[in-house]
């Protein structure tokens, strides 16, 4: 079994300061995390995604991730907010054994103030 | 660009009239998937085809039926919608099911459905 929380429904910064996203996973094999993120009426798009390869992800709009086994974490960081960051955030776990079916976490508001 | 493309973007039914949702893929992917998604909630997977194989959740409402008649198009149809049913509906694909490292989901734009 595998599943997602997310600390946090909403979180809120200002532009230029530190976003952190936290995500916690359950996953009975090593897993395969996403974060995507998900503008008003629109799909998810792809940010970032750890593999088993190296620990520190690096995505895109300037976003990165850590895998933290020993924490069973895998937060979304960047250094400084911009307004156009301002969006829906959901981390997913999958795993090699569901059939590739990824579990997505209840997601996180981030609003940027300016 | 390859891409996921939903169409229509708005739709909007009646209570009880079926209505059909369309997905097509430009990816040539094995795997479509549907997922259903309420307001500030995590997308819900309704299904899956890996191919032809059609793979149901098992708390899927019979209500919801999909259709794959070939590689790049995948319908979703709501028999008889309800007042419940309204929702955006997200389709998405991954080029295979078994290898994590490929089944990273590329997502449409989605379509959102407005019951009366």
């Amino acid at each position: 079994a595998q599943s997602v929380t997310q600390l946090g429904s909403h979180v809120s910064v200002s532009e230029g300061a530190l976003v952190l996203l936290r995500c916690n996973y359950s996953s009975s094999v090593p897993p395969y995390l996403f974060w995507y993120v998900q503008y008003p009426n629109q799909g998810l798009q792809l940010l970032l995604k750890y593999t088993s390869a190296a620990t520190l992800v690096k995505g895109i709009n300037g976003f990165e991730a850590e895998f933290k086994k020993s924490e069973t974490s895998f937060h979304l960081t960047k250094p400084s907010a911009h307004m156009s960051d301002a969006a829906e955030y959901f981390c997913a776990v999958s795993a090699p054994t569901n059939a590739g079916k990824s579990t997505f976490g209840d997601g996180t508001t981030l609003t940027v103030k300016p | 660009d390859a891409m996921v493309i939903q169409n229509p973007r708005y739709q909007v039914t009646q209570f009880g009239k079926p209505v059909t949702l369309s997905c097509s893929q430009t990816l040539n992917h094995n795997v479509m998937y549907w997922y259903q998604q309420k307001s500030s909630q995590a997308p819900k997977l309704l299904f899956h085809y890996y191919d032809k194989d059609f793979n149901n959740e098992a708390d899927t409402p019979d209500n919801f039926q999909s259709r794959r008649p070939n590689t790049s198009f995948c319908f979703l149809d709501i028999r008889s919608p309800g007042l419940g049913d309204a929702a955006m509906y997200l389709c998405a694909t991954s080029r295979d099911r078994i290898s994590g490292v490929n089944n990273e989901q590329f997502f449409g734009p989605g379509t959102r459905l407005t019951v009366l």
